[in-house]
């Protein structure tokens, strides 16, 4: 089955500087690279999604980039502030109609430093 | 429109019990997917139901198990709980569009085994 690893397990970051998060995946037929952002407490909640037919995505100050060959996918936060502390989760997926499971990576705590 | 819900949001149960947690997924969506969430496992798929059909399951024991109700509503039951089975239980719903799937998860049900 898939394999996610994700790195690093923790990272810590002077608020306005960038921080990258980075994942790789085993299974190549794996189309669909999701990350979620999950708060103390709260649900994972979806902040950029990528397929495999794009190499990179940007919305405002979050970037995710694929290299397929690789096997491998990147969330890119610039500009950082402390509301981006949080615990980031990639997950890959065989996005097709009738198979919706995510596989996740063990998740990377992001603390922003004022 | 609304979110996904998930009933109750806490559970403290004893070892040997059985637990039934529940999950609407949002309005129109029709395919609801569980993970079970822990500090050691992290974020690990259970299983996926779509049309009240199990299409994936994950590598859990017999003693999970789930269904959906005609209107898209999930349960997911475990039996004879153990200290193991303690952690937070997401669900999520997904949306199918042209460009592809994206799971949105509810709150969980924080489940505590004594």
């Amino acid at each position: 089955g898939e394999n996610v690893e994700q790195h690093p397990s923790t990272l810590s970051v002077q608020e306005g500087d960038s921080a990258v998060i980075k994942c790789t995946y085993s299974d190549s037929a794996s189309n669909y690279f999701p990350w979620y952002k999950q708060e103390l407490g709260k649900r994972p909640q979806l902040i950029i999604d990528i397929r495999s037919n794009v190499g990179e995505k940007k919305d405002q100050r979050i970037a995710v980039t694929l290299n397929k060959t690789a096997k491998h996918f990147s969330l890119h936060i610039t500009e950082t502030q402390p509301e981006d502390s949080a615990v980031y989760f990639c997950a890959a997926s065989k996005a097709n109609f009738g198979n919706e499971k995510l596989t996740f990576g063990t998740g990377t705590r992001l603390t922003i430093i004022p | 429109k609304a979110g996904v819900t998930q009933t109750p949001r806490y559970l403290i149960k004893t070892r040997g019990q059985q637990v039934t947690l529940s999950c609407s997924p949002i309005s129109g969506h029709r395919s609801v997917s569980w993970y079970q969430q822990t500090p050691g496992q992290g974020l690990q798929f259970l299983f996926e139901y779509f049309s009240e059909t199990q299409r994936n399951k994950g590598n859990f024991p017999g003693r999970f198990s789930g269904r959906q109700f005609s209107n898209s509503r999930s349960e997911m039951n475990v039996s004879t709980l153990e200290l193991g089975d303690s952690a937070l239980y997401l669900c999520a719903s997904t949306l199918w569009t042209s460009g592809g799937e994206t799971q949105y998860f509810g709150p969980g049900t924080r489940l505590l085994v004594l």
